[in-house]
């Protein structure tokens, strides 16, 4: 079953401008991440918070944790158009005694289109 | 480092027909992963291997599908026989039990069309 749902299930952007991505999910996590798909690459991690964190940034990219909503948003700052791709938050569980087996459950994604 | 390799990239098969798939993890990682992603939707793990045991199989429709990894290196992923609604792209992935946070990296996997 899908544990996380994004919001909005497609975005349409002009370059430069911020791109904000939302994820909310039902169960306690272990940690939250980020992917990024397109057709060049495939699947690629882009960026982890774990369940004690609340903000984490890796370049143009912001995340930010609400483990009280069960959500998570994704910021692009200054798009550009090689950003086009499919973003899937993908979550990891806790387990009893607070261990994760490391299963990974992904969202239905958002589809980003940056145009020049 | 090489990356995740995956074969076929693509395959057409028809609906009764048997196809397998090859992964080839990143060298030392010893978890694997198999996906299925049907077109729109995020990817759904399907078997999970660490060395060459299954963790989780809970996913896997065990009539059809089947799954191993001999000497906890590459994996291949079988089905027989195969549905229309097998259509989807197979993703391998792995990950390196030294990776705190269950990073895993994805091969570029194979894209499976059932006529």
């Amino acid at each position: 079953s899908q544990q996380g749902e994004e919001d909005p299930q497609a975005l349409s952007i002009q370059e430069g401008e911020n791109a904000t991505m939302n994820c909310s999910y039902k169960t306690s996590i272990n940690n939250l991440q980020w992917y990024r798909q397109n057709s060049g690459r495939g699947l690629v991690h882009l960026i982890l918070i774990r369940s004690n964190e609340r903000e984490k940034h890796s370049g143009r990219l912001r995340v930010t944790l609400d483990t009280s909503k069960k959500s998570s948003s994704l910021l692009i700052t200054a798009s550009r158009a090689a950003d086009t791709a499919s973003y899937f938050c993908a979550t990891v569980q806790n387990f009893a005694g607070g261990t994760s087996y490391g299963k990974l459950t992904f969202g239905q994604g958002t589809i980003l289109t940056v145009h020049p | 480092e090489a990356g995740v390799a995956q074969s076929p990239r693509y395959k057409i098969i028809e609906k009764r027909q048997s196809v397998a798939f090859w992964c080839n993890p990143i060298s030392g990682h010893a978890t694997l992963y198999w996906y299925q992603q049907i077109l729109g939707q995020g990817p759904k793990l399907l078997i999970q291997f660490q060395n060459n045991g299954v963790v989780d199989d809970s996913q896997l429709p065990k009539d059809r599908f089947s799954a191993e990894r001999l000497k906890g290196v590459d994996s291949t992923l079988k089905i027989q026989p195969a549905k229309l609604e097998d259509s989807a792209v197979y993703l391998c992935a792995s990950r390196s039990i030294l990776a705190l946070g269950n990073e895993q990296f994805f091969g570029p996997g194979t894209r499976l069309t059932v006529l």
